[in-house]
């Protein structure tokens, strides 16, 4: 069974400064694993997805996440913050079979931009 | 750009009333979804629709819940009997299904029961 851990549930960071947001995740098969965000009053828009291509992820808005197999993460980097950045993350892994199987969802991230 | 729109934004009724969510899906999509998110908890899969029939359901998605796409382009949550847990913001979303394509979701709707 398929797993999402958000190791912080809030972050903080300066605008201008790098943002880092850590997911790891547990998978019984090859994963697909993506980051969604969520804005106040929107829906859950997808950032960026990893489907057993290029490590090296890059997603909408300059994020970009790395799937590292050994330590079983996918975290989600942008060098520097915007104000606009300010939401709830989700990462979200799918052992992917057919577009029935489905996604399972951290608790999300928190991330607030100060000015 | 296409996107998945939900109604009402906000919901509020009475415990034990019958409550209907209402999604308007990505016109070609072919796979629906139904998932929904407790306050402070995890957003958790409730339903997938595919072909006019459940696909793949959850535990969560016991008798009380039912779903429909009555029309060719609205698809529906119902909820039979409110119970107060069944607060939560309930998400819909649509994929066409082909290799991995992404979900997309629509706002959300906040039933809250009283």
């Amino acid at each position: 069974a398929q797993s999402v851990t958000q190791l912080d549930s809030h972050v903080s960071v300066s605008e201008g400064t790098p943002v880092l947001l850590r997911c790891n995740y547990s998978s019984s098969y090859s994963p697909s694993l993506f980051w969604y965000v969520q804005h106040p009053n929107k829906g859950l828009q997808l950032l960026l997805k990893y489907t057993s291509a290029a490590t090296l992820v890059k997603g909408i808005n300059g994020f970009e996440a790395e799937f590292k197999k050994s330590e079983t993460s996918f975290h989600l980097t942008k060098p520097s913050a915007h104000m606009s950045d300010a939401a709830e993350y989700f990462c979200v892994v799918s052992d992917w079979v057919s577009g029935n199987t489905p996604l399972v969802f951290g608790k999300g991230t928190r991330l607030s931009v100060i000015a | 750009e296409p996107e998945v729109t939900q109604t009402p934004s906000h919901q509020v009724t009475q415990m034990g009333q019958e409550v209907i969510l209402r999604c308007v899906p990505i016109s070609n999509h072919l796979y629906f979804y139904w998932y929904r998110q407790i306050l402070g908890q995890k957003v958790e899969f409730l339903v997938s629709f595919y072909n006019n029939e459940i696909s793949e359901k959850s535990e969560i998605f016991d008798d009380q819940f039912s779903v429909e796409r009555p029309d060719g382009s609205n698809f529906t949550l119902k909820i039979r009997s409110t119970k107060l847990e069944d607060s939560a913001m309930y998400f819909c979303a649509s994929s066409l299904g082909t290799e991995v394509t992404e979900a997309f979701f629509g706002q959300g709707t906040r039933l809250t029961v009283v």
